[in-house]
């Protein structure tokens, strides 16, 4: 079956602009997660929402940054006013199960480039 | 808080060969360890993870990982590589209590040579 699908694959943003972020889980997946991988790095998780409620927004570096899942189904993860230090791939995963402690299932991610 | 150390930033062995990949861990409770492994191009897929049970978890695609609890270890291990096993390989875990997030290693590159 379909997979995770993120869109679009690549973004190049001008410093100062905002983007959105689109992750299209895998259908009945209840939870869903948003991870962002520097140049190098592991990913580091940002937020995670259980349907269309948002759990966990620990990760979220900043205001500017902002996810909405409002259906439960399409998630999108929004940054605003965009800065060099967002240059980074931004995945996202889903799970049939909740919570932390089940495998997810990982788009191919969105290469973000600020500059 | 949670932590997980992936010593070796690039693995080499030849196909056939044996090999390891190493993770070492800290977290508060019972860990829940889980590897990943990403290909170029694609997203993260699951290869394995230990909950609790046997300390020797066998996973997808002929890997296996053994959990070491006095070590704080949970090291990948394959008994014969092949060249397409190559690729970036990421160790994850999660503490107690259960809405923690993973947390993530930085990744070992594995490079099987024919």
């Amino acid at each position: 079956g379909a997979g995770v699908s993120q869109s679009p694959r690549y973004k190049v943003a001008k410093r100062g602009q905002d983007v959105a972020l689109r992750c299209d889980p895998i259908s009945g997946h209840v939870s869903l997660f948003w991870y962002q991988q520097a140049l190098g790095q592991g990913p580091e998780f940002l937020t995670y929402f259980q349907n269309e409620a948002q759990l966990d927004k620990s990760g979220l570096p900043s205001d500017r940054f902002f996810a909405e899942r409002p259906e439960g189904s399409v998630s999108t993860l929004k940054i605003q006013r965009t800065q060099q230090e967002d240059s980074a791939v931004y995945l996202c995963a889903s799970s049939s199960r909740t919570g932390f402690s089940y495998e997810q299932y990982f788009g191919p991610g969105t290469r973000l480039t600020v500059t | 808080a949670q932590s997980v150390a992936q010593p070796e930033d690039q693995v080499n062995v030849a196909e056939g060969n044996p090999l390891t990949v190493k993770c070492t861990y800290s977290v508060s409770g019972n860990p829940y360890l889980f590897w990943y492994v990403q290909y170029p191009n694609r997203g993260l897929q699951f290869l394995l993870k230990y909950i609790t049970g046997d300390n020797l978890v066998k996973g997808s695609y002929g890997f296996e990982a053994e959990f070491n609890k006095s070590q704080t270890s949970f090291h990948l291990k394959k008994p014969s590589a092949l060249v397409s096993d190559s690729a970036l390989y990421f160790c994850a875990v999660r503490g107690e209590p259960g809405n923690t997030p993973l947390v993530f290693g930085k990744g070992t590159r594995l490079s099987v040579i024919a």
